[in-house]
């Protein structure tokens, strides 16, 4: 079983949707959680990290459950802009520098 | 802004010369990190570093070295470079200790003829 599993996509979306994508993680002890962006040939850009109530920022919205071992990107109102990659990212903190583990990201693509 | 600087956009060398990636953080952090991006496979780490001459192995290490003689600065290197590290390389760095997020380079992307 991978670390962080996310459903590949292509997700396509029509402008002005709403898509949510959701991500598995396998290790429990897992401290900390993010969501990267990532254009194509570009480098993977922090999104959102993802606190355990929640949070939003704008048009995104990131959750967390624990429980279940999840975490969720949810983007309101799709802009053309919002067509990339998203990667979901998780932090098994080794106590010496912050080592991430990322997901293979789920595609948006985002039309007229 | 974090700004991390790779030295080349794209790269070409032969099977079996000896590559050097470097990479720049003007930001002052402590940790700093190497990955490859291949298609399916997602970003892997290669090797990190959490301090000036600190390094560890990250999960496919295997025909890579670094270095870290500055905090700035962090070297990858390839012994004897083969085709099958033809890939898009990254560079990260991030504040000291956990939980922190990573910032990353533009990207190296190598050709192994």
């Amino acid at each position: 079983r991978k670390e962080v599993e996310q459903d590949p996509g292509p997700f396509n979306v029509p402008e002005g949707a709403t898509v949510a994508f959701n991500c598995t993680y396998s290790n429990s002890a897992s401290q900390s959680f993010f969501w990267y962006r990532q254009d194509c040939r570009k480098e993977p850009k922090l999104l959102m990290s993802v606190y355990s109530s929640g949070n939003e920022d704008g048009r995104f919205t990131a959750q967390l459950n624990r429980a279940s071992q999840y975490i969720s990107l949810l983007i309101r109102d799709s802009k053309l802009s919002d067509s990339a990659t998203y990667l979901c990212v998780v932090n098994l903190n080794t106590g010496t520098a912050s080592k991430l583990t990322f997901g293979t990201g789920t595609r948006l693509q985002v039309t007229l | 802004d974090v700004k991390v600087t790779q030295s080349s956009r794209y790269l070409v060398k032969r099977t079996g010369e000896k590559v050097f990636l470097e990479c720049v953080q003007d930001m002052d952090h402590e940790n700093m990190f190497w990955y490859r991006q291949d298609p399916g496979l997602g970003l892997r780490l290669i090797y990190f570093s959490y301090d000036v001459k600190m390094k560890e192995k990250g999960d496919i290490p295997e025909g890579y070295s670094v270095s870290r003689e500055k905090k700035e600065r962090f070297s990858l290197i390839l012994e004897s470079a083969s085709t099958n590290q033809t890939s898009m390389y990254l560079c990260a760095s991030s504040i000291g200790g956990g939980n922190q997020p990573q910032h990353f380079g533009d990207g190296t992307r190598l050709s192994i003829l």
